[in-house]
């Protein structure tokens, strides 16, 4: 079955404490992103892959990371959480179109994240 | 003022009526994805569009280039379309960055 995977779905952590929320999708495609959605201000790009080895940032990447070591894999990487991290998290993947574009995304289900 | 605007921010109607829910954008773009998140938070993708006019079962969606506008029309809406519908861009900067507009919550009575 084509799906995006994510762990953990549910987790509660406190102020400092390294953390990795892993996406894996088994598509093989080329595209992956992190969003984060926030009551009142709907979802936001963190960071996005084209391709392996290759990461840019999206409008809220402050206070994360990201890797892009084999295809199928895009760990969100946070080194120091804070209180302002709380969110729920969306991992995604996609096809890329004949002129580079995205087409269409498939989410996993989401990891909701709590920082004390 | 946000790149992408989306309207109403929700709607209520009646099972069986036609519904149309629009996204306005203020910046160039290379496509145009329409999202459907359920009650349950699950995120599905509806259409992608860079032009003209797409269809799926019940759902439209429609896209206007040069008035910077997109709409998601239901047909004969059902309530199992109850969900929040989200437009989102990609610019035509060169790369390949997502603007979400804020979502419109869609209740249907039955």
């Amino acid at each position: 079955e084509a799906q995006v995977t994510q762990n953990p779905r549910y987790l509660i952590t406190v102020t400092g404490k390294k953390l990795t929320v892993t996406c894996s999708q088994n598509m093989n495609h080329e595209y992956m992103s992190w969003y984060r959605q926030d009551p009142g201000l709907g979802l936001r790009q963190i960071y996005y892959s084209m391709n392996v080895e290759v990461t840019d940032k999206g409008d809220v990447p402050e206070g994360y990371k990201v890797s892009r070591k084999e295809k199928r894999n895009f760990p969100l990487i946070l080194e120091s959480p804070s209180p302002n991290q709380t969110s729920l998290y969306f991992c995604a993947s996609s096809d890329l179109q004949q002129w580079g574009s995205t087409d269409t995304q498939y989410f996993g289900p989401g990891t909701r994240l709590t920082v004390l | 003022k946000n790149e992408v605007e989306q309207s109403p921010q929700n709607l209520t109607a009646q099972e069986g009526e036609f519904i149309t829910i629009n996204c306005s954008y203020s910046v160039g773009i290379s496509a145009l994805h329409w999202l459907q998140q359920h009650p349950g938070g699950g995120i599905v993708s509806l259409f992608m569009l860079s032009s003209g006019k797409k269809k799926h079962g019940r759902l439209i969606a429609t896209i206007n280039i040069q008035e910077k506008h997109s709409s998601l029309h239901i047909t004969a809406s059902h309530p199992r379309d109850s969900a929040v519908y989200i437009c989102a861009v990609i610019s035509n900067f060169g790369n390949e960055k997502l603007t979400f507009g804020t979502g419109t919550r869609l209740t249907i009575i039955p």
